[in-house]
């Protein structure tokens, strides 16, 4: 079965241009999630998607930042005009719907996006 | 805010030696905590996890601790290896909160042959 997949890989982009990317959640994945790691910091929360709904955007940075989940399966996320203090590696990830676990819901990563904002 | 930390982001070991990789956390209501792998290239991925209620799980060649009193959580590797060469990242839910975890810096691990 496919993990979760995410495109492109690496992105340079200028300052004031616009970046989309793209994440291909695992088959079936009712949950899909957004996150930013910036060079030698934490793994930091975006957003959260359960099908096409925001079930939680509480960690979006600002409104330069625009996500979206058509039809509930894959989800770009759009960056635009690009700052750079965007730069870093964005993770996608997705979870199966709840099974009742009171405590975790496995969330299955994506290799990244490095984006680089020069 | 309460975040979670660690204490040395970069460890070198020799093959065969034991690791440990240490964090630490400052949310009380903490009541769950993951670790993660990520290899190069790669997203992070699920090691082991550890409830509250519990001080100590292991897995195949890993272990995690948690001591409540102080905060404090490590990862044990037993006979490192090359290929445990990676950043290891905890991770912490709230009591009640989503599903969604809160994760520290990350620690480098080095492997040498």
């Amino acid at each position: 079965e496919a993990g979760v997949t995410q495109f492109p890989s690496h992105s340079v982009i200028e300052k004031g241009q616009t970046v989309t990317l793209r994440c291909d959640p695992i088959s079936g994945h009712d949950n899909l999630y957004w996150y930013r790691r910036v060079m030698g910091k934490e793994i930091k929360f975006l957003l959260h998607f359960v099908k096409e709904s925001k079930q939680d955007e509480s960690g979006m940075p600002n409104n330069r930042f625009l996500a979206e989940r058509t039809g509930g399966t894959y989800s770009t996320l759009k960056v635009q005009p690009a700052e750079l203090e965007d730069s870093g590696v964005y993770f996608c990830a997705s979870s199966a719907s709840d099974r009742g676990n009171f405590f975790y819901n496995e969330q299955f990563f994506g290799p990244g996006t490095r984006l680089t904002v020069l | 805010g309460e975040s979670v930390g660690l204490h040395l982001p970069t460890l070198s070991v020799q093959e065969g030696d034991n690791s440990i990789i240490n964090c630490a956390y400052s949310n009380s209501a903490s009541d769950y905590f993951i670790w993660y792998k990520q290899e190069s290239g790669k997203g992070p991925q699920f090691i082991i996890d550890i409830r509250s209620n519990m001080d100590k799980r292991q897995g195949q060649r890993v272990t995690v601790l948690l001591n409540k009193t102080v905060k404090h959580l490590s990862l044990q590797i037993a006979a490192t290896q090359p290929g445990d060469s990676a950043v290891y990242f905890c991770a912490e839910k709230e009591r009640g909160g989503s599903y969604i975890p809160t994760f520290g810096r990350g620690t480098s691990l080095i492997v040498h042959p």
